[in-house]
């Protein structure tokens, strides 16, 4: 069966840190890719998603992730964090055809310090 | 455009009690996905629809959970003799049809059985 790590349950960065998510997943097929945050009081949004192609992707508010296939992972990056990042950050997989349903994992709490 | 809406945002039942969550998906979005989300854990697939048949609902519970989409867009998810242990936050996202799209999250209802 699938399964997605975060193995980052709580981060506390300041300001101007530089930010690195980790996320694995179990799955011995092809699979998509996605990265969501979830900002107090707000709903689920996409940050950025992988298909395929290049396995560098660039999303919204300057984040980024890798996907290394013979690493199984898919890590959420940032250069430089800000005030505003403070959220909760879901790694996210689902199978490339049928439901697409999604696998979460378990969620990473991000708080920044001004 | 519009999101998924869902209502109620928040639902407080008794023990035993039957409930029912809505949600209103993009319109034209005819994938459309439940999941419940409990405290600390990332959220967990319960049912998919494409069109108005259940696709797969492999990820509820047991046979006290329910869910319709009559017409294809609005859906319902049934919850009977509700337990504590169904407290939650349930979420409905929808997608486009025919390919690996990114699911789009309403905001949640929060059910909370005392």
């Amino acid at each position: 069966a699938q399964s997605v790590s975060q193995h980052n349950h709580h981060v506390i960065l300041s300001e101007a840190a530089s930010l690195e998510l980790g996320c694995n997943y179990s799955y011995g097929g092809t699979v998509n890719l996605f990265w969501y945050v979830q900002y107090p009081g707000q709903h689920l949004q996409l940050l950025l998603k992988y298909f395929s192609g290049d396995p560098l992707v660039k999303g919204i508010k300057g984040f980024e992730a890798e996907f290394i296939k013979s690493k199984f992972s898919f890590n959420l990056r940032k250069p430089s964090v800000q005030w505003s990042d403070t959220a909760e950050y879901f790694c996210a997989v689902s199978t490339t055809s049928g439901t697409y349903k999604y696998i979460f994992g378990t969620g990473t709490r991000l708080k920044v310090l001004a | 455009g519009a999101g998924v809406s869902q209502t109620p945002s928040n639902k407080v039942t008794e023990k035993g009690k039957y409930v029912e969550l809505r949600c209103d998906p993009i319109s034209g979005h005819t994938a459309l996905y439940w999941y419940r989300q409990s405290l600390g854990q990332g959220p967990e697939f319960l049912i998919y629809f494409q069109g108005t048949g259940a696709a797969d609902d492999s990820g509820l519970p047991n046979d006290r959970f329910f869910a319709v989409r009559p017409e294809g867009s609005v859906s319902t998810l049934k919850i009977q003799r509700t337990e504590r242990g169904d407290s939650a936050v349930y979420l409905c996202a929808s997608s486009k049809v025919g390919g690996p799209h990114e699911q789009y999250f309403g905001p949640g209802t929060r059910l909370t059985v005392t």
